[in-house]
């Protein structure tokens, strides 16, 4: 498909339990972003790949979060030791170029039992 | 740091009024981009407008526009004639410098028939 695709779209999980979840980014784009996104509130920033690497991961929340970009293209946003805390959709966007518009994918939405 | 603040949670019109989402932002870098997107129910993001911190131009595109003003550190967006098709939640959000995107809270908007 033409747009960001993101796998799976519903995940639950008993709380201590390892997740991933998949991006695959609109072909040719070479910035990926993981957002997280709780109930009611805006979009709050996880990680960015500009190709290959990580250049910003400030956002993530601790060390159990942890995401790959291996051949610049798709993404995996592994989360280890699931917390009930960490319920929430999880949303991947890619960009041609940094400062560019975003284009989203639908989400996977993550909930820990 | 950088952060934008959204200060109306929800708002609820009539159709056919005429309606203005305030954003106000705070960062310290001279280069930045501003963004507007909106969140629908279905859930995807969906890319509105992009406007770079040296270009104070407004910007009408068919019902909506944007009103940026660097001396109030505001980039406010009206929609005239509101329908109901424009309910969703709306973010503003800011690239700041190097830094990833970063949202606001969000403005739910909610226009009766």
């Amino acid at each position: 498909g033409a747009g960001v695709s993101q796998t799976p779209s519903n995940k639950v999980t008993e709380k201590g339990k390892y997740v991933e979840l998949r991006c695959d980014p609109i072909s040719g784009h070479t910035a990926l972003y993981w957002y997280r996104q709780s109930l009611g509130q805006g979009p709050e920033f996880l990680i960015y790949f500009q190709g290959t690497g990580a250049a910003d991961d400030s956002g993530l929340p601790n060390d159990r979060f942890f995401a790959v970009r291996p051949e610049g293209s798709v993404s995996t946003l592994k989360i280890q030791r699931t917390e009930r805390g960490d319920s929430a959709v999880y949303l991947c966007a890619s960009s041609p170029t940094k400062t560019g518009e975003l284009f989203f994918g639908e989400g996977s939405r993550l909930t820990v039992l | 740091a950088q952060k934008v603040t959204q200060a109306q949670t929800e708002i609820s019109v009539v159709e056919k009024e005429d309606v203005t989402l305030d954003c106000v932002y705070e960062t310290r870098d001279t280069t930045y981009y501003l963004f507007w997107y909106k969140q629908p129910p279905s859930g995807e993001l969906v890319f509105l407008i992009r406007r770079n911190s040296f270009d104070e131009q407004n910007e009408i595109s068919g019902r909506y526009s944007w009103n940026f003003q660097k001396s109030t550190s505001s980039f406010n967006f009206t929609i005239t004639a509101s329908q109901v098709v424009d309910s969703a939640v709306y973010f503003c959000a800011l690239v700041p410098g190097r830094r990833a995107l970063t949202f606001g809270s969000g403005t739910r908007l909610q226009v009766q028939p």
